[in-house]
């Protein structure tokens, strides 16, 4: 069955330290990968999205997520976090009609 | 350019009543979602239109959810009778491309509580 697992319900990092999100898949085939972050209140807004090509993806708000085939992952980074960047964090995998299959959200609080 | 649209943004309801959800698309995007997240859960799909018709509906819970999206623009999902476990967050989304590769324009939301 097709599935998408973040591991880390919730994490908490220091503000302007290094950030890495955890995101595993279930995919027949290479999926069409996104991840989307939601703030308090808002809807969900596409941070980056891969199809093909390039593994290393580049996104808004200095983001970026790398696909490693081999380890059905699609981790997403980001080398210096921002207070504003506190938030819920959901990879999702795409089938081909474009409906989403989401994992569970990694929820982000950073620390001044 | 105008996002998607939802409400009621909150909506506190008695077990056994009727629910309405809106969903106001971005203009000229044919396909149009919609999502639910129960507390705790992820988020999953319920249904999709391609303008005014039902693509998939699989992920539908049961009859007492109706999608309707008249003329193809805005859509309703109502619930009726309203169930305790129908308390969540209802997404609306819409896209242009119906294929996998179009990202989804979310709207903020829909909180329905149901007591």
């Amino acid at each position: 069955a097709q599935s998408v697992t973040q591991p880390d319900i919730h994490i908490t990092v220091s503000e302007g330290a290094s950030l890495e999100l955890r995101c595993n898949y279930s995919y027949g085939a290479t999926p069409y990968l996104f991840w989307y972050v939601q703030s308090p209140g808002q809807g969900l807004q596409l941070l980056l999205k891969y199809f093909s090509g390039d593994t290393l993806v580049q996104g808004i708000k200095g983001f970026e997520a790398e696909f490693k085939r081999s380890q059905s992952s699609f981790n997403l980074r980001k080398p210096s976090v921002h207070w504003s960047d506190a938030a819920e964090y959901f990879c999702a995998v795409s089938r081909s009609q474009g409906n989403l299959i989401f994992g569970k959200g990694t929820k982000l609080s950073v620390k001044p | 350019e105008a996002g998607v649209t939802q409400f009621p943004s909150h909506s506190v309801i008695e077990k056994g009543q009727t629910v309405t959800l809106r969903c106001d698309p971005i203009s000229g995007h044919d396909n149009l979602y919609w999502y639910r997240r129960v507390m705790g859960k992820e988020i999953k799909f319920l249904l999709h239109f391609v303008k005014e018709s039902k693509q998939d509906e699989s992920g539908m819970p049961n009859n007492r959810f109706l999608a309707e999206r008249t003329g193809g623009t805005y859509s309703t999902l109502k619930v009726q009778p309203a169930e305790l476990e129908d308390s969540g967050v209802y997404f609306c989304a819409s896209s242009q491309d119906p294929g996998g590769r179009s990202p989804l324009h979310f709207g903020n939301g829909t909180r329905l509580t149901v007591t």
